[in-house]
């Protein structure tokens, strides 16, 4: 079965500091990975989608950037942290489309990021 | 352009009675829904998904859901509730060919004993 990873799973940085937070999927070859970002508990955002090694797609322009370095692992960065940058961080994977499209998203535990 | 509306913010019901949680959509072609549910501090969890066939779709724990093509809704439902039932839960849409999934603002669903 398939089971994907986030870590850290909190995390408390300095406002300008880096940022790495890892997500890595397991019992599954190419999935499309994702990143979100849920504020406050509620809505989420879609940060960054990779159907594919290096393949980064970004819907939000910002101090953030995904890289994905093998087929199976996605990272999230930061050269300098914001105060705003705060919230909870969703991976979240899918097998690839079908003739039906794309299939469900499945969700990694996440990982709570505060910026103090 | 795809959207997914959940007009509750907040649902209160019994332990053993019935539970509706609403969401109406709204894409340019034909829609692919889904629901999820999240737990204080956690990721969220898979439900259930339309996609097309039967319009009541069931689920996990005991959750089905009624697709309305005229009414464009996809409400969630579980004929009795439990207090473990209580949580987040999202309602998501996409077209056939996009990648993404639009999200709900999410229903905060509470279960009393």
């Amino acid at each position: 079965s398939q089971t994907i990873h986030q870590w850290p799973a909190t995390l408390v940085q300095p406002v300008g500091s880096p940022l790495s937070l890892e997500c890595t999927v397991e019992g599954t070859s190419n999935p499309n990975l994702y990143w979100y970002r849920q504020a406050a508990g509620r809505g989420l955002q879609l940060l960054f989608y990779s159907v594919g090694i290096g393949q980064i797609s970004s819907e939000v322009p910002q101090n953030l950037s995904a890289s994905r370095p093998q087929d199976r692992q996605f990272i999230l960065s930061s050269k300098k942290l914001l105060l705003s940058d705060s919230g909870f961080y969703l991976c979240a994977w899918s097998g690839p489309p079908t003739e039906r499209g794309y299939n469900e998203q499945f969700f990694g535990p996440g990982t709570r990021l505060t910026v103090l | 352009a795809q959207s997914v509306a959940q007009p509750e913010d907040q649902v209160n019901v019994a332990e053993g009675n019935p539970l509706t949680v609403k969401c109406t959509y709204s894409v340019s072609g034909n829609p692919y829904l889904f629901w999820y549910v999240q737990y204080p501090n956690r990721g969220l969890q898979f439900l259930l998904k339309y996609i097309t066939g039967d319009n009541l779709v069931k689920g996990s724990y005991g959750f089905e859901a009624e697709f309305n093509k005229s009414q464009t809704s996809f409400h969630l439902k579980k004929p009795s509730a439990l207090v473990s039932d209580s949580a987040l839960y999202f309602c998501a849409v996409r077209d056939w060919d996009d990648y993404k999934l639009s999200f709900g603002a999410g229903t905060t669903v509470t279960v009393r004993a």
